[in-house]
């Protein structure tokens, strides 16, 4: 079974630009969450799509936005981007919301904003 | 939001030495998990714990569950490099994860 892809493994922007990062879930998975993560700090929870419905958002203004597709995978758009948005983007795929199974992460994407 | 604190935030130890890991909040959870995180990757899950009062073992890696469910610990014995890691804890279903124990097992 293939996991979760995540595209680009590494992006430069900079300031007041707008980002789109993006998600292919594990095959079998309708649930996708989100998360921004500072280095050696835990994950933060940005928001969880399940069947392209947004489920749970955290405490992210409205500028981080985010889809989901019919064949599951994912968007996370940003957009006027701030110094403080450089961070590790995780995406983690489930089997459904509360996955006893555990998440399935991706490798992230490093964002920088410049 | 069900914050979980995860104790001590960072850990340098030996090579062979025995460490414990807390993961403490206010609330009940129906279950918990622990994930670890190696420079460059996502997280993996460890284990999912499920009722209070449990004790799972993995190997070198115990986790036990609070008989309250408020709380989770993880203990490794004897530390091996490969052990070296951001260790996190999360309430099953809750989205938020805990604030992370970096741990560096010197050989």
């Amino acid at each position: 079974e293939t996991g979760v892809t995540q595209s680009p493994t590494h992006l430069i922007k900079t300031r007041g630009q707008q980002v789109t990062l993006r998600c292919s879930s594990q095959s079998g998975h309708n649930t996708v969450s989100w998360y921004q993560q500072a280095l050696g700090q835990g994950p933060q929870f940005i928001f969880q799509y399940y069947r392209e419905e947004e489920n749970g958002r955290g405490n992210f203004p409205p500028r981080f936005s985010g889809l989901q597709f019919p064949n599951y995978s994912s968007e996370l758009n940003v957009n006027a981007l701030e110094l403080d948005d450089s961070a590790l983007y995780l995406c983690a795929s489930s089997l459904d919301r509360t996955p006893y199974g555990g998440y399935t992460f991706g490798s992230g994407t490093r964002l920088t904003v410049v | 939001t069900q914050l979980l604190e995860q104790s001590p935030q960072f850990l340098s130890i030996q090579e062979g030495e025995n460490l414990t890991v807390y993961c403490n909040s206010s609330s009940v959870f129906s279950s918990l998990q622990w994930y670890r995180q190696e420079p460059g990757e996502g997280p993996v899950l460890l284990v999912t714990v499920v009722t209070g009062g449990e004790v799972k073992k993995l190997k070198r890696l115990t986790f036990q569950f609070g008989d309250a469910r408020k709380d989770s610990s993880l203990h490794i014995t004897a530390a091996q490099p490969g052990d070296t890691g951001l260790y996190l804890c999360a309430g099953l279903g809750q989205f938020y994860f805990g604030t992370g124990t970096s741990l560096t097992v010197i050989p």
